[in-house]
């Protein structure tokens, strides 16, 4: 059974600083990886998708990784702002019409 | 293109009552899900269809109902409304794109409270 863990729970940085949010799952055979933004009371917004056939996606200041072999994609933000202050999910799909998501990081960019 | 339309936003309940969530989308996507969100607990899988006429169970069916009579449509129905279903639940389709990947469209949610 796919489970998928997300680490920090929660993370507060100063505006302009670089971070990582990081995704661990157990079942190596993953299809695919999502990484999405949901700001407070809201829906649920598609950052990024890693195919496993992929090893990384990039869009804006926003990069994401995945290595299967490890079990592990990280998402990067670069020059953090106060705008990205959201929480964060990662989602695995294991080729079936199953995603199981992780609990998510809640991100607090400071002015 | 208004993608998924969840309806209503917002609703409470007494202990008991029925109720169905409405969930409608126009991208001619086969797979659709609903998902319950707790604190700290991320979004769980409650029901899941793979295309008209065809639905199965996720992780926490329990107290859940659906089904699937076109593309379109997915209605969550509670039978009879409990505290623990208090939740905020998010409806997805899939997109199956021709490039394989399986991206997940979620509408907006609808926040639930039962008393």
């Amino acid at each position: 059974k796919q489970e998928v863990t997300q680490i920090p729970a929660a993370l507060s940085v100063p505006e302009g600083e670089n971070l990582v949010l990081n995704c661990s799952f157990t079942d190596s055979a993953i299809y695919n990886l999502q990484w999405f933004r949901q700001d407070p009371g809201k829906g649920l917004t598609s950052l990024l998708l890693i195919q496993s056939s992929q090893r990384e996606q990039t869009s804006g200041r926003l990069n994401a990784s995945l290595d299967k072999s490890s079990g592990r994609s990280t998402l990067y933000i670069a020059a953090s702002q106060p705008g990205d202050s959201a929480t964060y999910l990662c989602a695995g799909n294991t080729g079936g019409f199953k995603t199981i998501f992780g609990a998510g990081t809640r991100l607090f960019v400071k002015a | 293109n208004a993608g998924v339309t969840q309806t209503p936003k917002f609703q409470v309940l007494k202990t008991g009552q029925s109720m169905t969530l409405q969930c409608a989308q126009d991208m001619n996507h086969e797979y659709m899900s609903w998902y319950r969100q707790d604190p700290g607990m991320g979004l769980r899988l409650i029901h899941y269809s793979v295309g008209a006429g065809i639905t199965d169970q996720g992780e926490v069916p329990n107290g859940y109902n659906v089904s699937r009579s076109t593309t379109e449509d997915f209605p969550l129905r509670l039978l009879s409304a409990a505290p623990s279903q208090t939740s905020v639940y998010f409806c997805a389709s899939l997109d199956r794109s021709r490039s394989g990947a399986n991206v997940l469209t979620f509408g907006a949610g609808s926040r639930l409270t039962v008393l």
